[in-house]
């Protein structure tokens, strides 16, 4: 089983839709999460971390839920820019240098 | 801004040859770490580094070998480049993994 899963989609939404993606995670001792944004032949950049209260940062909104094991990230009113891979990202354990991705979701906002 | 640097974009190189993928940090992080990422299989960790002269392997070191000789420089070596190793390679630093990662532009290796 891999540690990080996600539904690689894509997910092909029109603009100002809402659309929202898990990602399961094996490790139950992990210890923090993140959503990271990749656009077409660029690097990877941090979008947000993961609290466990849950957090927003303008129109994204991010979720944990320990007991199930999966994050979330919902974008409300999506722009044409926000079509991008969004990779899911663990730290498996306490102290922990490591980052673990998931294999990514693939979103495109259609006009 | 943290940047990683990496010296090429997109190299081609022949069967057999040693590959050198340079990746160069300005902001004084200890943690340096190589990906490769290949479609449908995401980001693997190939090789990571923690403080000058020190290695971990990852998940996927075989083929690979690496070398921290400076803080700000961490170095991917392909030792006998295979058709196999075509992918795109990033490099990333931190501070620490709580802060997340700064990776850079990637290089996109071609083994012919």
């Amino acid at each position: 089983r891999k540690e990080v899963e996600q539904d690689p989609g894509p997910f092909n939404v029109p603009e100002g839709a809402t659309v929202a993606f898990n990602c399961t995670y094996s490790n139950s001792a992990s210890q923090s999460f993140f959503w990271y944004r990749q656009d077409c032949r660029k690097e990877p950049k941090l979008l947000m971390s993961v609290y466990s209260s849950g957090n927003e940062d303008g129109r994204f909104t991010a979720q944990l839920n320990r007991a199930s094991q999966y994050i979330s990230l919902l974008i409300r009113d999506s722009k044409l820019s926000d079509s991008a891979t969004y990779l899911c990202v663990v730290i498996c354990a306490q102290g922990a240098q490591k980052l673990v991705f998931g294999q990514g979701t693939r979103l495109t906002i259609n006009p | 801004d943290v940047k990683v640097t990496q010296s090429s974009r997109y190299l081609v190189k022949r069967t057999g040859e040693k590959v050198f993928l340079e990746c160069v940090q300005d902001m004084d992080h200890e943690n340096m770490f190589w990906y490769r990422q290949d479609p449908g299989l995401g980001l693997r960790l190939i090789y990571f580094s923690y403080d000058v002269k020190m290695k971990e392997k990852g998940d996927i070191p075989e083929g690979y070998s690496v070398s921290r000789e400076k803080k700000e420089r961490f170095s991917l070596i392909l030792e006998s480049a295979s058709t196999n190793q075509t992918s795109m390679y990033l490099c990333a630093s931190s501070f620490a993994a709580a802060y997340g990662y700064t990776f850079g532009s990637g290089t996109r290796l071609t083994v012919v």
